[in-house]
């Protein structure tokens, strides 16, 4: 297995609190990205990172930022959730154009 | 633009019929890349095939096979003696070159639910 871990797995939150997910990864990989699944949706690319400090929009970046201050951390930060940002978020890593191995899933639900 | 679709939404089938998962994408370049995804109820995405857009030989994997062909855009998927345990949400996707960033960008499309009933 590809080593990733995403965390928390689980989170509970309210409408307008600060919400950060993590991504870390083993595999010294090069590139790393956030997705959220929502039914009816697949998965949606939200940022990518494509280095330390690289990072770069997805198709539905608003209300989300990112950073990546070393190779294996990538930070997805809702600055002010709101309740049309509760999804399972997936973070993934890949050596480019090889395939994107997946973390276990985050499951964010805002009241 | 780039595009996967997957119009089966969700199909059943019962154990042992044969099943085929239809994805059609469309790209504007010569040279990307697909891919297969199964999701299982436990929630994580599991790797299941790659193929480049150089290559359209079938593959053949135990009962899974897939039929790439570039003429009609489409990359399908079939499990032929479907079991229990294929059941699933099936993931096509399209990775292909950004022009910034030197990265890929993947598209995937919104997944068919197979359900194999016993």
């Amino acid at each position: 297995d590809a080593g990733i871990t995403q965390s928390p797995r689980h989170k509970v939150t309210e409408t307008g609190t600060p919400v950060t997910l993590r991504c870390h990864q083993t595999e010294n990989h090069r590139y790393m990205y956030w997705y959220r699944q929502d039914p009816g949706h697949g998965l949606r690319l939200i940022h990518y990172s494509y280095g330390v400090k690289d990072t770069d929009k997805g198709e539905v970046s608003d209300g989300y930022s990112v950073s990546r201050s070393k190779t294996e951390d990538f930070l997805l930060t809702l600055e002010s959730a709101t309740s049309s940002q509760t999804s399972v978020y997936f973070c993934a890593i890949s050596p480019n154009n090889q395939p994107q191995h997946f973390g276990d899933g985050t499951r964010l639900s805002i009241l | 633009a780039q595009k996967v679709t997957q119009a089966q939404t969700e199909i059943s089938v019962v154990e042992k019929e044969d099943v085929t998962l239809d994805c059609v994408y469309e790209t504007r370049d010569t040279t990307y890349y697909l891919f297969w995804y199964k999701q299982p109820p436990s929630g994580e995405l599991v790797f299941l095939i790659r193929r480049n857009s150089f290559d359209e030989q079938n593959e053949i994997s135990g009962r899974y096979s897939w039929n790439f062909q570039k003429s009609t855009s489409s990359f399908n998927f079939t499990i032929t003696a479907s079991q229990v345990v294929d059941s699933a949400v099936y993931f096509c996707a399209l990775s292909e070159p950004r022009t910034t960033s030197g990265t890929y960008k993947y598209i995937f499309g919104t997944g068919t639910r197979l359900k194999v009933l016993a």
